[in-house]
């Protein structure tokens, strides 16, 4: 069945240093990629998407790029601050009308 | 202010007993979806609705129920079958019933059994 890959599950950066997580799909059909961000105790909120007929996209600080070939898509973060400490997920959608999500990457941000 | 709405936050349930999470959503949306979430297990998803009076398994659906008869709700009935139900469950929302756009997620319905 379908299937994302995420890793590390724990990362612990030093502020102002950039963090990297990566993810990768399984089903050949899916082509909208989402990334997540879960505070404790809340629902996930959408911080960045990627379509399949883009290679890279930013917003500020978040960047996501995706290879297409290889089935592998990136969250990236520059910059890091304390408050953007949360657990993050990748998806993948868009071949059986489901998102398939990652199992997590807990990020610290130390000070 | 438009959004999708849990509840309730917090719930207890007591070995043998059925209980209904609530999903409302006045986004306008078509899908709508639960997800379970365990530590380490990121999100699993239980059941899913493309469209009214629609709805279809997920990859965890036993021992769960839902019912979709209105556009707006989605409920979740964990019943007695369901063995192991403490977890956090998610109810998200999306435009269109294709999966190709961003879900809303609602804050969550910690569910404890007691």
């Amino acid at each position: 069945g379908e299937n994302v890959e995420q890793h590390p599950s724990t990362l612990s950066v030093q502020e102002g240093d950039s963090a990297v997580i990566k993810c990768t799909y399984s089903d050949s059909a899916s082509n909208y990629f989402p990334w997540y961000k879960q505070e404790l105790g809340k629902g996930p909120q959408l911080i960045i998407d990627i379509r399949s007929n883009v290679g890279e996209k930013k917003d500020q600080r978040i960047a996501v790029t995706l290879n297409k070939t290889a089935k592998h898509f990136s969250l990236h973060i520059t910059e890091t601050q304390p408050e953007d400490s949360a657990v993050y997920f990748c998806a993948a959608s868009g071949g059986t009308y489901k998102y398939i999500f990652g199992t997590g990457t807990r990020l610290k941000v130390l000070a | 202010d438009g959004g999708i709405t849990q509840s309730p936050k917090y719930l207890f349930r007591k070995e043998g007993q059925n209980v209904t999470l609530s999903c409302e959503q006045n986004l306008n949306h078509d899908a709508m979806y639960w997800y379970r979430q365990d530590p380490g297990q990121g999100l699993r998803l239980i059941y899913y609705s493309q469209i009214v009076n629609d709805f279809q398994k997920g990859d965890i659906a036993e021992g769960y129920s839902v019912s979709r008869e209105k556009k707006e709700s989605f409920p979740l009935t964990v019943t007695s079958a369901q063995k192991n139900p403490t977890a956090f469950y998610l109810c998200a929302s999306s435009i269109s019933a294709f999966g190709q756009n961003e879900a809303f997620f609602g804050q969550g319905t910690r569910l404890t059994v007691v």
